[in-house]
């Protein structure tokens, strides 16, 4: 699987929108950006995933660029729940595990 | 949507006691899981690969006399460390990927504590 580099940490103010940004360079053409978050002492939480398309759920939008070699997690309105490490992580959409690095920590203060 | 269970969620036990932790997919079938541990302040770590049917695949430098994998069913596997040691306290999560799905999204348990005194 292709690396990931994330900022180890980032700050935003509830209520606004926080930006997560992801670098994988050396994705290959069949492997998909997958976004995890782990809350304290919980098991990781699946937010989203992409191939090559901007994504968007209920919870957050997927923005990856055109070369695909890094892409932003956007949460809309961030809110003190959404405190918590955040994982991104470039796999193939097979039977393998998901190899996780050590993501970003976002704090949402009021 | 689809959901995976573990159980026990915290769990302490005496050093040289045997300890297992039951992972399940409730709403799905799984022929693979896998098994993470996470030290404090560190990130995921992949221990070993869980099929159904035969026998585990363990990850380098994870033993696997001392943690005993069992996937017996489609919706169950079992990790039980064996002998525990204060130095296998960590928290284990298990994860499955829905086999019938589209989405590729692999599934976590809310994990198990383990503390061993």
């Amino acid at each position: 699987d292709a690396k990931t580099t994330q900022p180890p940490s980032m700050d935003c103010a509830e209520g606004r929108a926080a930006n997560l940004p992801c670098n994988h360079s050396t994705i290959s053409g069949n492997e998909y950006v997958y976004w995890y978050r782990q809350i304290h002492s919980q098991g990781p939480q699946y937010i989203i995933h992409g191939l090559k398309n901007n994504e968007t759920n209920e919870m957050a939008s997927l923005i990856i660029t055109e070369d695909r070699k890094s892409s932003t997690l956007i949460l809309p309105h961030a809110t003190l729940r959404d405190t918590a490490v955040y994982y991104c992580i470039v796999s193939s959409n097979s039977g393998y595990a998901l190899n996780f690095g050590k993501g970003t920590s976002l704090l949402v203060t009021p | 949507g689809a959901v995976v269970s573990q159980h026990p969620s915290r769990v302490i036990c005496k050093s040289g006691t045997s300890v297992k932790i039951e992972c399940r997919s409730l709403d799905f079938q799984a022929t693979t899981m896998f098994w993470y541990r996470q030290f404090p302040k560190q990130s995921l770590m992949l221990m070993a690969t869980s099929n159904e049917g035969s026998k585990a695949t363990y990850e380098q430098g994870v033993e696997k006399d001392k943690f005993l994998i069992n996937h017996a069913s489609l919706t169950l596997s079992t990790l039980t460390v064996t002998s525990a040691h204060p130095e296998d306290s960590s928290f284990y999560i298990c994860s499955a990927r829905d086999a019938g799905g589209r989405t590729g999204e692999l599934f976590f348990g809310e994990g198990s504590r383990l503390t061993v005194l």
